[in-house]
């Protein structure tokens, strides 16, 4: 069974440096979503892609955030000039298109 | 825009015993879905049960249903038998119907503790 992976679970970085996950979807999903969550929060969605089109993007989404889908199978999320605030973990999830989404196990950044 | 509520930070339960946990929501679609999802400690989330909004009948997965209000915009989750592993956070969330959205609103969370 080849859920949702995410890579690499557990980031530690400097302030200011750039930071890249990555995601793999499960293989027939068309659809990927990033979500961020904070210690004892519920996720907040990041931004989501259909196939390689990125279809929407939340505020929260700062210009130091971008995400890609480049050939429709993994995404990566690259966070540049980390600041502590972007701490938390990230989650990516995949679904076929209008069903229900499953999640990986998450990247927890911590930022130093 | 959607919100969704859980009112509960807490709740605790005896192990065979049965717990409700609450959520509310609030939107102006007719159309769209609700979720429960788990998340045991350090460990990823899991979707423990969905309902559809145009369905009246209650969903229900073994031991885990959902009581369905639709005009009073609540969707509470019902653990039957308790068990030391359904002791998680427990998410309620929101997605619009149509393809043309995507994204899930969660709530706050529920922590359930099991107690033996």
């Amino acid at each position: 069974d080849t859920g949702v992976s995410q890579n690499p679970r557990h980031k530690i970085t400097k302030r200011g440096q750039n930071v890249t996950f990555r995601c793999d979807p499960i293989s027939e999903h068309n659809r990927l979503y990033w979500y961020r969550q904070t210690l004892g929060q519920g996720p907040e969605f990041l931004t989501y892609f259909q196939n390689e089109a990125q279809l929407e993007k939340s505020r929260l989404l700062s210009d130091r955030f971008s995400a890609e889908r480049p050939k429709g199978s993994f995404s990566t999320l690259e966070i540049q000039r980390t600041e502590q605030g972007d701490s938390a973990m990230y989650l990516c999830a995949s679904s076929p298109i209008t069903d229900t989404q499953y999640f990986g196990p998450g990247t927890r950044l911590t930022v130093l | 825009a959607q919100t969704v509520t859980q009112s509960q930070p807490e709740m605790s339960v005896q192990e065979a015993e049965t717990v409700t946990l609450s959520c509310t929501y609030d939107t102006s679609e007719s159309d769209y879905y609700l979720f429960w999802y788990k998340q045991p400690p350090s460990r990823q989330m899991i979707l423990v049960i969905r309902q559809e909004a145009y369905k009246q009948q209650n969903a229900t997965e073994n031991r885990f249903s959902v009581n369905f209000q639709k005009a009073a915009k609540s969707f509470s989750l019902k653990i039957s038998d308790s068990q030391l592993g359904d002791a998680a956070m427990y998410f309620c969330a929101y997605r619009a119907g149509g393809t043309s959205y995507g994204k899930l609103t969660f709530g706050q969370g529920t922590i359930l503790t099991v107690h033996p």
